[in-house]
């Protein structure tokens, strides 16, 4: 099994709803990530988890939270979002701690849309 | 000096012909060069990587250059098929203490003709 899987696969919301977008692996993989993309930009990195510790915090608004309850599970819960945060929400995963660098997997997306 | 830059930013190629994306990047201490093939509506998915001990490496229709003194790396689709139109992210990171930050390039986006 080497798929990280996210759900959903679609979100809208409006600006007061409070969601939340799940990310999921079952390789053993050891550190897991928060990207998010707009439409034909590169993938840009939020945060970081590894050893399920948030490790990196790349100056997120906090209306976005992270949450890491297990190993294999990622969270990112949603609050107060504005327009300009619709986007593709890709998490992903690598087999070595954060630090030691490696392949990353990504999953297929949250198509997020904030009205 | 953290920047990864990519060209063309948009590329057509006939059937069988060869697609050609260039990437440079300054930070020295990268020393992982991966490329990522993306299609619509879906996540990044790893082509191809390269560590700077080697110049080339191949697997199938897929081939990194990499040139360190001039800080360039390259990726050659050979062949090219109507099925490899997507689009595709050059990145570069460090191999340890980076956190896994991948730096990506622009994009390419690559369209094979019939």
């Amino acid at each position: 099994d080497t798929e990280v899987t996210q759900t959903p696969k679609h979100l809208v919301m409006g600006m007061t709803n409070k969601k939340s977008l799940k990310c999921e692996q079952h390789m053993g993989h050891r550190a897991m990530y928060w990207y998010k993309q707009k439409a034909k930009k590169p993938p840009e990195l939020m945060f970081v988890y590894s050893y399920e510790k948030l490790s990196i915090n790349e100056s997120v608004p906090s209306r976005f939270s992270p949450e890491c309850p297990n190993s294999s599970l990622l969270n990112l819960h949603l609050h107060a979002l504005q327009p300009e945060d619709s986007a593709l929400y890709l998490c992903a995963s690598s087999p070595r701690a954060a630090f030691e660098g490696g392949e990353l997997f990504f999953g297929e997306g949250s198509r997020l849309t904030v009205l | 000096q953290q920047q990864v830059k990519q060209s063309p930013q948009s590329l057509i190629v006939q059937k069988g012909g060869i697609s050609i994306i260039n990437c440079a990047y300054e930070n020295t201490a990268f020393d992982y060069f991966p490329w990522y093939q993306q299609f619509p509506g879906k996540g990044p998915a790893l082509l191809i990587a390269i560590r700077p001990d080697v110049s080339e490496k191949k697997e199938g229709r897929f081939t990194i250059s990499f040139n360190k003194s001039a800080k360039q790396f390259s990726l050659h689709i050979m062949d090219s098929q109507p099925g490899d139109s997507a689009t595709y992210f050059c990145a570069a990171s460090p191999h340890t203490g980076g956190g896994n930050k991948l730096t990506f390039g622009t994009g390419t986006q690559l369209k094979v003709e019939l």
